[in-house]
């Protein structure tokens, strides 16, 4: 089976602007979760969808939002960036059961200027 | 809230020797999930093993074995037969067991760095 995917692999924005970043999970993965990695916060959740709904979120500003599509493949968006977003956004998914590994994909580096 | 703690941030060990990562969490749920994930320079988080609150018998996959301690609330890692390939940020992650506590808590990692 192929992995999980992220695209882009790298951004560079600036600051005010607004992004889009898109995961597709394994086949067969319903869950998707997205987590950010940053040198000084280490892992931190953002949000969970399960089946196109929102299953579990993070404590993070609402500028922060997420999506899961029919097909499983989700999007964050970050809007109105700020230079403190810079950082490795991390997708992963699971199968069904929640108590089930995740599996994560490359990540997206993030770079706001 | 969860939480779990890697008091170690570095960690260095001989190629062909062992190693224990060590790692703590605290929570009031009796079914839970906890994993190690390693990441290496590429970034990309790897599982390296699965442990089920509720099973007494500590998860081994080859090399990379648990020791885990419910009441304790302690799971580490051993590494046995070191390779040069395992040198990389190894994280620590809780994950409960409802949908409110599905998300994964990471420690703050352990960089371990292998000597040839």
């Amino acid at each position: 089976k192929a992995g999980v995917t992220q695209t882009p692999r790298y951004l560079i924005k600036t600051r005010g602007q607004q992004v889009t970043l898109s995961c597709s999970p394994i086949s067969g993965h319903r869950s998707v979760s997205w987590y950010q990695q940053t040198p000084g916060q280490g892992l931190q959740f953002l949000f969970e969808y399960f089946s196109e709904t929102q299953r579990n979120k993070g404590n993070f500003p609402g500028r922060f939002s997420g999506r899961q599509f029919s097909n499983s493949r989700s999007e964050m968006n970050v809007s109105t960036l700020e230079l403190g977003d810079s950082a490795l956004y991390l997708c992963a998914s699971s199968s069904q059961g929640i108590g089930r590994e995740q599996y994560f994909g490359p990540g997206t580096r993030l770079t706001v200027t | 809230a969860q939480t779990v703690t890697q008091s170690q941030p570095e960690m260095s060990v001989q190629e062909a020797e062992t190693v224990t990562l060590s790692c703590t969490y605290d929570t009031s749920e009796s079914d839970y999930y906890l994993f190690w994930y390693k990441q290496p320079p590429s970034r990309q988080m790897i599982l390296v093993i699965r442990q089920e609150a509720y099973k007494q018998q500590n998860a081994t996959e080859n090399r990379f074995s648990v020791n885990f301690q419910k009441a304790a609330k302690s799971f580490s890692l051993k590494i046995s037969d070191s390779q040069l390939g395992d040198a990389a940020m190894y994280f620590c992650a809780y994950r409960g067991s409802t949908g409110a506590n599905s998300k994964l808590t990471f420690g703050k990692g352990i960089t371990l760095s292998v000597r040839p």
